[in-house]
């Protein structure tokens, strides 16, 4: 099956440092990725598609100067969280696509902004 | 635009009976749909998708999901609870004419099992 690999898998950072999270595909070429928040018991929010070599297209409330997403090879993409505060503590999920109708996820990233 | 909805936060079954999760779909042409399920901490599994071959779709661990177009529902059900499906349910579509094949997430369903 298709691996997708998130890293770290928790991270506490202090309020206004930045913290950069990976999401590798492991063993195929990812031509899209996605990046999803979820808040606790509650369902998982679309924040922004990356397509390699191109930049993301971010959802409607996302803020992409918070948000950065680089997608610069088939195998791995990063969320990095700008200026964190803790309201940006979430549950981050990515997700990679290779062209075909299903996408496999990585196990998530809990971020803790202290 | 395409949404879906899950009905019911939570479901509580005895191991042993059937589990029935509900979701229905709004859109204007059947989309792809999926059933997923997230374990604590972790990302999500995926269970079974339908993307238009046969009504009836088996999933992995005894899931399954008959897809009724007349009542844009593609409601998840397993004959017989395990303790282990205690989780968080999630369906999704995503729309077959969207090359991105991005989902769209449903609220999620909690399954509790009691022994």
């Amino acid at each position: 099956g298709a691996v997708v690999s998130q890293h770290p898998s928790w991270v506490i950072c202090k309020s206004g440092t930045s913290v950069k999270i990976e999401c590798r595909s492991l063993d195929f070429q990812a031509t899209t990725m996605f990046w999803y928040r979820q808040f606790p018991k509650q369902s998982l929010m679309l924040m922004a598609t990356s397509n390699e070599g191109s930049k993301a297209t971010y959802e409607q409330g996302v803020e992409k100067d918070k948000f950065l997403i680089n997608h610069a090879s088939l195998t791995l993409s990063t969320l990095t969280v700008t200026s964190a505060h803790p309201e940006d503590s979430s549950f981050y999920i990515c997700s990679a696509s290779r062209g075909g109708t299903e996408a496999f996820f990585g196990q998530g990233t809990r971020l803790t902004v202290v | 635009a395409q949404s879906v909805t899950q009905l019911g936060s939570h479901v509580s079954v005895s191991e042993g009976a059937l589990v029935l999760l509900r979701c229905n779909y709004s859109s204007s042409v059947p989309p792809y749909l999926f059933w997923y399920v997230q374990y604590p901490n972790q990302g999500l599994q995926l269970l079974l998708k339908y993307t238009s071959a046969a009504t009836l779709v088996k999933g992995i661990n005894g899931f399954e999901t008959e897809f009724k177009k007349s009542e844009t529902s593609f409601h998840l059900t397993k004959p017989s609870a395990h303790m282990s499906d205690a989780a968080e349910y999630f369906c999704a579509v995503s729309d077959p004419g969207d090359s991105s094949y991005k989902l769209i997430f449903g609220s999620g369903t909690r399954l509790l099992v009691r022994p």
